[in-house]
Parts: structure tokens; sequence; C-alpha cells
């Protein structure tokens, strides 16, 4: 399958710790996007790559947030210190580039306890 | 800026009735717009899309929507609904990708929509 794929699909972590989280893109994906969904909402852009250059990132992205995407390919997404309120679908897309659309994947859901 | 009002955050329909979700929007430039589909616990898949050209956009599992600008709105109806239509619904805008602009999404709330057998 070709599909954006991302890793893991749920994490439950206790408050303070760190998670990680690894979104592949589909394959000659120049673009791809950092989304968060919380309960009872629509997603929420976060930030976004053109290879290996973060371009923008959301005011929703506090300092505990980290996005990287090293050689232009996969991206993980840090968030340091958890708090119960970023419990959320974490959810990766990718686009070929900036004029066509992008393909999500089925999300990383992140429940603090 | 862009933003989008879904308008009923759940909808009930009986299987082989109409289905009509409501979705409008505010832009500053021309929008790009979207509906998405998501089923419990699984990612956004693209149900159809409007760029530019023809208003009346047709999509995937019988599904269309049209454009209307003078209303800003761009609803999202199936003629007979299916048992496995039950999901939620998001309608989504971006501003149309230039030189200026990217290709960002802000969402709405999201519509569930049960199907009654």
């Amino acid at each position: 399958d070709t599909g954006v794929s991302q890793d893991p699909r749920h994490k439950i972590t206790k408050r303070g710790q760190n998670v990680t989280f690894r979104c592949d893109p589909i394959s000659e994906h120049n673009r791809l996007y950092w989304y968060r969904q919380t309960l009872g909402q629509g997603p929420e852009f976060l930030t976004y790559f053109q290879n290996e250059a973060q371009l923008e990132k959301s005011r929703l992205l506090s300092d505990r947030f980290s996005a990287e995407r090293p050689k232009g390919s996969f991206s993980t997404l840090e968030i340091q210190r958890t708090e119960q309120g970023d419990s959320a679908m974490y959810l990766c897309a990718s686009s070929f580039d900036r004029y066509t659309e992008a393909f999500f994947g089925q999300g990383t859901r992140l429940t603090v306890v | 800026a862009q933003s989008v009002t879904q308008l009923g955050s759940h909808v009930s329909v009986s299987e082989g009735a109409l289905v009509l979700l409501r979705c409008n929007y505010s832009s500053s430039v021309p929008p790009y717009l979207f509906w998405y589909v998501q089923y419990p616990n699984q990612g956004l898949q693209l149900l159809l899309k409007y760029t530019t050209g023809a208003t009346l956009v047709k999509g995937i599992n019988g599904f269309e929507a049209e454009f209307k600008k003078s209303e800003t709105s761009f609803h999202l109806t199936k003629p007979s609904a299916h048992m496995s239509d039950a999901a939620e619904y998001f309608c989504a805008v971006s501003e149309a990708p230039d030189w200026a602009n990217d290709y960002k999404l802000s969402f709405g709330a999201g519509t569930t929509v049960t199907v009654r057998a």
C-alpha cells in the first residue's frame, strides 16, 4: 500500500512524559502536513514541510512541540512534558506539491493520563 | 483567513432518504472547497472538491456538492442514504494555492450522520 502511514496508531502516556510520532508520506510527495483533531472538532493545522524545510508553524504548536523532516521523507512530531490537553488524534497528510490536495494517514491517537 | 461553519453537528436520516449536510465558508480570496468523510478511528478520506470551473461537483459514493458563491455555501447531498454512509463528515476550505498562498485546510467542526434502517 502506498498511502500515508502513521506510527503508532495509538499511544497512552502518563502526564509529563515525552512522546514521538512518525509519519511516512506517499513516495515522492514533497509536502507534509501535521494536523491535530480533538474530540468533537475538525482537524486543526499545526505545521507543514516542503521537503526538509519547515515552512510554517501554527500558534497551536507550543514550545513543547517539535516537528522534523530531516531527509525530506518521513517526519516526526515530538511532544515534550505531555499534558492532558494534548490528548487528541494527530493526523499527517502529504501532497505532491503546493497545487495538489493532500492525502491523510489514519492518525495517531494520543491519550495522556 | 478562511473559516467554515457546518450547520448541525448531528444528522439522522432513514435509509433511502436524502442526505443534506450544510456548509458555509468565509474566505477573502477565491476558495478551494472540500468534503471529507471520517469513519471511527480512521483518517480522512476525500469525498469531493471544488477548485474552479463547474460549480456542481460529483464525488465518490454518490455524493455531490454545489458551490454557490453568492451564498458562500458548499452543501453536500446524496439522493439516497445507505447504511454505510454513517460517519462523520467535514467541510474544509483552503485558499487557492498560488505564489502567495498555500494549500492549508481550515475545517469545520464536523457533522455526524446516522442512518436508520
